[in-house]
């Protein structure tokens, strides 16, 4: 049973523009989202994480929006650039992150010049 | 501050050989989990142990194992090793018990079972 799914699988942008990953879950005992990115050959790295009480929390060019009636969650980067091609992963924890992290599928991200 | 590390980073064995993975956590960390990651099943999760006591299982067969050391260290084994085993099998740790108790992996093991 698949209890987050991302989408889209692969996602292409300009550079300078927005890419945005969606996320929704299933189990509201979920009470943790965090994203990670991952480069090829290296293990996925936090990049931010949300907690339901808030809406919306952004670091950066990050911006994590959270949806919390309906169960979803999203990803935004904004003025994207071609570091930031990687594989973006979505996921969720119980009891603020310290059960284990069920992860979605993966969102292939390509920044092009 | 040290990452997390993992050794070795590559291993290449034959069906029905057994393997052993280490992780050396973050410095003060002493939760490790352990997940694998393929391409088909995406990323899952095998098992964490906190205090040499293993805290949680996922939906793996028994002949996935772990263990894990007085200072956290902690290795996965794999018996009779199968050609769906071929992944690469990541380890996180994390200071459990922690408001937002995030998980840093290390660069992973790449396991081929030929």
């Amino acid at each position: 049973q698949q209890q987050v799914k991302q989408s889209p699988q692969s996602l292409i942008v300009q550079k300078g523009g927005i890419s945005i990953i969606n996320c929704a879950y299933e189990n509201t005992a979920f009470d943790y989202f965090p994203w990670y990115q991952q480069f090829p050959g290296k293990g996925p790295a936090l990049l931010i994480a949300i907690r339901p009480d808030v809406s919306e929390k952004k670091e950066g060019r990050f911006t994590i929006s959270f949806n919390k009636s309906a169960k979803q969650f999203s990803l935004h980067i904004m003025d994207s650039q071609p570091g930031d091609s990687a594989t973006y992963f979505c996921a969720a924890s119980k009891n603020f992150g310290n059960e284990k992290l069920t992860f979605g599928t993966g969102t292939r991200l390509t920044i092009i010049p | 501050k040290a990452g997390v590390t993992q050794t070795p980073r590559y291993l290449i064995k034959t069906r029905g050989q057994q393997v052993t993975l280490s992780c050396s956590p973050i410095s003060g960390h002493r939760s490790v989990s352990w997940y694998q990651q393929t391409p088909g099943q995406g990323l899952q999760f095998l098992f964490e142990y906190f205090s040499e006591t293993q805290r949680n299982k996922g939906n793996f067969p028994g002949r996935f194992s772990g263990r894990q050391f007085s200072n956290s260290r902690s290795e996965m084994n794999v018996s009779t090793l199968e050609l769906g085993d071929s992944a690469l099998y990541l380890c996180a740790s994390s200071l459990f018990v922690a408001e937002n108790n995030e998980q840093f992996f290390g660069p992973g093991t790449r396991l081929t079972v030929l």
